[in-house]
This record gives C-alpha cells, structure tokens and sequence, in this order.
C-alpha cells in the first residue's frame, strides 16, 4: 500500500526556518518525481516545488525561489522541503504526493504556521 | 503562468441531478507529445485531495464512472451525472503543462 507522511510542520517566527519531511513506502520512490503542495487556512491548492527521480531537476513556484529547497534522499525514501526566511504568507498545510503527473497519491499534510 | 478559472464557484444539488463544472485555461494545454495535461481533483472535508480524472477525460483508478471529464485545448469540463451524498468538497482543475503547476480556484459543491 502506498503511503506518504508528512512530518515536521509547527509555529515558526517571522524569518525563521523549518525542514519539513514526507516518508514514503509502499513503492519504488526512486522512480516518481515528488511534489509539494501547500494550502492556506480555508483557500486553495497551490504548488511549490517537485523534483526528478534522481534529483537532478527541482522546479519551484515563484513565491518560494531562494527560499525553500526541495530534496530527496532515495536511500531513506524521503523527500524535503527546507523552508527559510518565512513569511506569515507561508502559512500552510503542506502535503507531499507522488508526482508521475496526476499525483494520484497524497499525504495527510504537515501545518505550518508562521507568526509571532 | 498559466490561470486555470473555474465556473461555478460553488453549486448546490439535488441528490439524483448532474452537475457540471467548468474549467478555462489562458493557453492551450495541448502538448507536443499530443497529450493534453488536464487534471481534476476532489477535497473532501477535512480530507487530503485525491485525483478524479487525468489526461482530460481518464478516470483513475477505483473512480465512479458517474464521473466524466472533456474538452480540449483551453475549455475543460467535469461532469457527474447523478450527484450522490459522497460527493460533497472541493473540485479542482490543474494544469500540468508548464511549470508553476497551477490550480483552479475550487468549486465548492454542496447537497440539497
């Protein structure tokens, strides 16, 4: 069974950094690209970044570019998201899911919230 | 970046009724590779989104068939034929074409 869990999310201060995790099993992670996808308290889905089986390409929404890098680490089954410099508008649950294009599996999401 | 606008906002149906959603892209999502990138998802309550329809019109795995997607280009569409209790959340379209990856507003559905 396919399983993706988020893990690392909490409050952080204005300009603070976080590292969110997503531990994945029950496939070969190895072979999918993996995306992140945050939600704001009661507003929609957007992406912010994914990155390619061997990591070699990682693509970035514009909101988060010098701030948050993507990364796996395919001998722990693991992707991340190492998130600096945060801002109130980072606020989010943020959900990792397998990217093969139609991210036909997702997480339960990690919250974030930015705030003093 | 490509804007994904989708018709209604939110809809509220009879158990038993259609319903339809519609979904517009400012540019083609037509690929060279001749796929069309055109996704739709649901977000039940308190639920992490799951994905309904890939590839404009496949359903994906395990997925009712009173669900149906269509169009072409920039204009997409997503149909349920008879609307059933389960059916309540979110409905997102997203474009998988070029990067950002870019969603729909929502479309809230309810039951009469």
């Amino acid at each position: 069974e396919v399983q993706l869990a988020e893990s690392g999310g909490g409050l952080v201060q204005p300009g603070g950094s976080l590292r969110l995790s997503c531990a994945a099993s029950g496939f070969t992670f190895s072979s999918y690209w993996m995306t992140w996808v945050r939600q704001a308290p009661g507003k929609g889905l957007e992406w912010v970044a994914n990155i390619k089986q061997d990591g070699s390409d990682k693509f970035y929404v514009d909101s988060v570019k010098g701030r948050f890098t993507i990364s796996r680490d395919n001998a722990k089954n693991s992707l991340y998201l190492q998130m600096s410099s945060l801002r109130a508008e980072d606020t989010a649950l943020y959900y990792c899911a397998r990217d093969d294009g139609k991210y036909d599996y997702w997480g339960q999401g990690t919250l974030v919230t930015v705030s003093s | 970046d490509i804007v994904m606008t989708q018709t209604p906002l939110s809809l509220s149906v009879t158990p038993g009724q259609p319903a339809s959603i519609s979904c517009k892209s400012s540019q083609s999502l037509l690929h060279s590779d001749g796929k069309t990138y055109l996704y739709w998802y649901l977000q039940k309550p308190g639920q992490s989104p799951q994905v309904l329809i890939y590839g404009v019109s496949s359903r994906f795995s395990g997925v009712a068939d009173r669900f149906s997607g269509s169009g072409s280009g920039t204009d997409f569409t997503l149909k349920i034929s008879r609307v059933e209790a389960e059916d309540v959340g979110v409905y997102y379209c997203k474009q998988g074409i070029h990067v950002p990856v870019t969603f729909g507003q929502g479309t809230r559905l309810e039951i009469k």
